[in-house]
């Protein structure tokens, strides 16, 4: 099946920090990789994707790589801010078939002045 | 314009009751989806409907029903309340291939007492 594993949180940061948060997939066909982002009390937003290898994705300041030898798509940012606190969520979709996306757990970021 | 406009946006009700929430989206999407999100924050794909045909019917108690009227609207109707219901719920729509991300509408927190 399809599966999307994301580093545990939360994951507390200084403002200015680098973040790096990890996401790797399983898939049974060729997916489409997303991150998306939901500020509190607030649906989901689509933050960036990338639909083939070697793609990166950007957004905000923002980036991740789909990395198919690695199966992986980490998201990425050289300097965080207090705003950038939500929680972040790894997401696949599978180019034919269904097309709903597959979700990983979610990492709950905070930013710290 | 709301893209993805969800109602109500709080429900509390008793155990045993019978509630529906209300999903539209304005973008002409062709494909719309229910999705719960738990206490933990874990996304899970509830249904599915494309051109108002159900395609997505994941393991979800049968006193869930979603309805379709049209390609713009799916509602949900929950019979028989459950504690274990609480959560927010997300309606979120699509178009075309699978490259293109979701818009979510704001959830709807669902509270059983």
């Amino acid at each position: 099946g399809n599966s999307v594993t994301q580093m545990e949180g939360p994951v507390t940061l200084s403002e200015e920090a680098f973040l790096t948060i990890n996401c790797t997939y399983t898939a049974t066909g060729y997916p489409s990789l997303f991150w998306y982002v939901q500020y509190p009390g607030e649906g989901l937003q689509l933050l960036l994707k990338a639909t083939k290898a070697d793609d990166k994705g950007s957004n905000k300041g923002f980036e991740a790589t789909y990395r198919k030898e690695t199966t992986s798509f980490h998201l990425e940012k050289g300097s965080v801010q207090v705003s950038d606190s939500a929680v972040y969520f790894c997401a696949l979709r599978i180019n034919t078939g269904r097309r709903a996306l597959t979700f990983g757990s979610g990492t709950r970021l905070q930013v710290q002045p | 314009d709301t893209a993805v406009s969800q109602t109500p946006k709080y429900l509390v009700t008793q155990m045993g009751n019978d509630k529906s929430i209300k999903c539209e989206q304005n973008l002409g999407h062709d494909t719309m989806y229910w999705y719960k999100q738990d206490s933990k924050k874990f996304l899970k794909i509830m249904f599915s409907y494309n051109n108002k045909e159900l395609i997505i019917n994941e393991t979800v108690p049968n006193r869930f029903s979603p309805k379709s009227p049209d390609k713009a609207h799916l509602n949900l109707h929950i019979n028989s309340l459950e504690l274990g219901d609480s959560a927010v719920y997300f309606c979120a729509s699509s178009q075309g291939e699978a490259n293109y991300g979701y818009t979510f509408g704001s959830g709807t927190r669902l509270t059983v007492v």
